[in-house]
């Protein structure tokens, strides 16, 4: 089973500032990276997928990189509703496909 | 607009079946490459992919819980459902219903509609 890692824990930040999110598998899984936010009380939204490509209708402040076993997502300006758990996610060890523990991004 | 909707008893007993049904609307669930999959999120946890279904039946399931989980789609009513039976307090969590968009006839592993979801609390 791929395991991702996904650092910090808690990532304290002011609206405006660049946000930068890790997410480390632990076997390669080459592109095969997503990326969710999930705001409180609702249901994740998919935002990038195979890395970084971006999701419909996400705007172009989000960027996803990488590939093997280190991605990183990068918010380049935070807005209040940005303020979240995201989740990274891998689909490359099918039929299974796991989560990592999430960061959550909150307001400093 | 696609819109995913849970639906099904928000309490159920130990030992029992949970079974949860998700409609689709806004979108074909016949629609060549479309899948349709269950994830979970316990309280205050991550989130767990349960499975996947193709409208031909196709089933994919997370071999943790491929034990006790069925899934089947009716779609002449275009939406889609969840079993898992022999339930206990580990399997309370907010459950939402997902499109997966698919890539040609096999799932795509990944989730780009999402339900609201739907609490299931199991207890006596």
């Amino acid at each position: 089973e791929v395991v991702l890692t996904q650092s910090p824990d808690t990532l304290s930040l002011s609206p405006g500032d660049r946000a930068t999110l890790s997410c480390r598998a632990s076997q390669s899984i080459d592109n095969f990276l997503v990326w969710y936010r999930q705001k409180p009380g609702q249901a994740p939204r998919l935002l990038i997928y195979d890395a970084s490509k971006r999701a419909t209708g996400i705007p172009a402040r989000f960027s996803g990189s990488g590939s093997g076993t280190d991605f990183t997502l990068t918010i380049s300006s935070l807005e209040s509703e940005d303020f979240a758990v995201y989740y990274c996610q891998q689909r490359s060890s099918r039929p299974l496909f796991t989560f990592g523990g999430g960061t959550k991004v909150e307001i400093k | 607009q696609v819109q995913l909707q849970e639906s099904g008893p928000g309490l159920v007993k130990p030992s029992e079946t949970l079974s949860l049904t998700c409609n689709v609307s806004g979108d074909n669930i016949n629609k060549y490459g479309r899948h349709w999959g269950w994830i979970r999120q316990p309280p205050g946890k991550g989130l767990e992919w349960i499975g996947t279904i193709y409208h031909t039946g196709k089933t994919y399931y997370n071999p943790t819980l491929k034990s006790r989980v069925s899934m089947s789609v009716d779609t002449s009513k275009n939406q889609f459902s969840l079993r898992l039976n022999s339930v206990t307090a580990a399997d309370t969590a907010v459950y939402y219903c997902a499109r997966d968009p698919g890539e040609l006839s096999l799932p795509a592993h990944y989730m780009d509609v999402w339900g609201k979801g739907t609490t299931v609390t199991v207890s006596s």
